[in-house]
């Protein structure tokens, strides 16, 4: 079975400050790795993806997310936050070669402080 | 925006009743999936169709069914809500294949449903 463990459920932050949002798996075999942002009252927009190769993804947004497959970890992160990057945010995994079934986090909000 | 929408916005049911949901796809999109969002919740898979079949399920019992339509349309259906089944409901489609859903996938802005 997977999961995915959002650490924090509310990060609070100022404006140009940079952000990191912990996201922890746990699989019995190889996943394919998400984040997605979903701001009020719209549904979820993918911000990025890990399928292979290098282990440091970049985003839409200035998001960047790096893989570590030893601490099964796919922490989000952005060296300047603005306003506008308060929203939910979900990790989520798929296994590899079972293709269908998103397992997402309980989500992190972020907020912007100005 | 995504090209999905979902409708209607908002749905007051109540126990006992039924309900369908719509969503309507990117042109081209042939997968999509449904998923249910409690409240301070992540999504939840239900479930995915590919080209007008089932194409796996989640952890949700047979009164949750859906159908795929040719023209990239498509609908939940929930036979004897519960109050447990109030919720924001969301659909996805891309354009993954069978078995394959790393294509990014594209979400709708949500139903949200009240069960009183």
């Amino acid at each position: 079975a997977q999961s995915v463990t959002q650490l924090d459920s509310q990060v609070p932050v100022f404006e140009e400050a940079p952000v990191e949002l912990r996201c922890n798996y746990s699989s019995s075999v190889s996943v394919y790795l998400f984040w997605y942002v979903q701001y009020p009252n719209q549904g979820l927009q993918l911000l990025l993806k890990y399928l292979s190769g290098s282990t440091l993804v970049k985003g839409i947004n200035g998001f960047e997310a790096e893989f570590n497959k030893s601490q099964t970890s796919f922490h989000l992160r952005k060296p300047s936050v603005h306003i506008s990057d308060t929203a939910e945010y979900f990790c989520a995994v798929i296994r590899q070669g079972a293709g269908n079934q998103f397992y997402f986090g309980t989500g992190t909000s972020l907020t912007v402080i100005p | 925006e995504t090209g999905v929408t979902q409708s209607p916005t908002h749905l007051i049911k109540t126990r006992g009743q039924q309900v369908t949901l719509r969503c309507s796809s990117q042109s081209g999109h042939n997968t999509v999936s449904w998923y249910q969002q409690a409240l301070g919740q992540g999504p939840q898979f239900i479930f995915q169709y590919y080209r007008e079949e089932e194409n796996g399920r989640g952890n949700f019992p047979p009164r949750f069914s859906g159908l795929q339509f040719p023209n990239y349309s498509s609908e939940l259906n929930v036979n004897a809500l519960e109050l447990d089944d109030s919720a924001l409901y969301l659909c996805a489609s891309s354009t993954g294949t069978s078995g394959v859903t790393t294509d990014t996938q594209y979400f709708g802005p949500g139903t949200r449903l009240t069960v009183l």
